[in-house]
């Protein structure tokens, strides 16, 4: 069965790095998600992507992120300076389309602790 | 805006009792309404989902939740807990802003099942 994957599982950063997380969604999905959850907080949405640009942004995602798709497969998410509010699990998920039909399936997620 | 709200931040049950998960939602859109399961280093999987074509709607692993339009609710269940029942589970609503945007689910905070031998 077709899934989501998410590379590194654990990403262990200091403070200011910068750092990619990456991830493959399944391949015949058209759109693109990043979510992260705090430890202890909500799985909360950070952004949408369809047909090469940005759908939905959150107001947690700011200037100092930033997502793309750099090839065929892939789909990155990226945080410039990174802050040790940033801990988190990020989870990227994709779907088809977006009919109410259209479930968003879910990668592994990948743990960012920031030093 | 939505929102979810899940009563129970915790669950404890004995193997081979009922399960009762509880939901409440609150949404400006027509909403589509799901119930994921995390189990320990695992991603988020789908159980089931509520679109509009019927109020109960039956999942996988046994599970299946009513949709109840007057009570905003969408609370899930199992008749029998099995041990690999044990997990978080999170209740989310789904909506969109306007004709073919994206879909932002809304998750809610979780609730932690235990199933007791």
């Amino acid at each position: 069965e077709p899934e989501v994957t998410q590379t590194p599982s654990h990403q262990v950063t200091q403070m200011g790095q910068e750092v990619i997380l990456r991830c493959v969604p399944i391949s015949n999905h058209l759109y693109f998600y990043w979510y992260r959850q705090i430890l202890g907080q909500k799985v909360e949405f950070l952004v949408s992507f369809y047909n090469n640009e940005i759908s939905e942004k959150s107001e947690i995602f700011d200037d100092q992120f930033s997502v793309e798709r750099p090839d065929g497969s892939n789909f990155t998410l990226k945080i410039r300076s990174t802050k040790l509010e940033d801990s988190a699990m990020y989870f990227c998920a994709s779907s088809e389309g977006t009919s109410e039909y259209n479930e968003q399936f879910f990668g592994p997620g990948t743990r960012l602790t920031v030093l | 805006a939505q929102s979810v709200t899940q009563l129970d931040s915790h669950v404890s049950v004995s193997e081979g009792t009922p399960v009762l998960l509880r939901c409440n939602y609150s949404s400006s859109y027509s909403p589509s309404l799901f119930w994921y399961v995390q189990h320990p280093n695992k991603g988020l999987q789908l159980l089931l989902k509520y679109t509009s074509a019927a109020t109960l709607v039956k999942g996988i692993n046994g599970f299946e939740a009513e949709f109840k339009k007057s009570e905003t609710s969408f609370h899930l269940t199992k008749p029998s807990a099995h041990m690999s029942d044990a997990a978080e589970y999170f209740c989310v609503v789904s909506g969109v802003r306007s004709s073919g945007s994206a879909r932002q689910l809304t998750f809610g905070s979780g609730t932690q099942l235990t199933v007791l031998p």
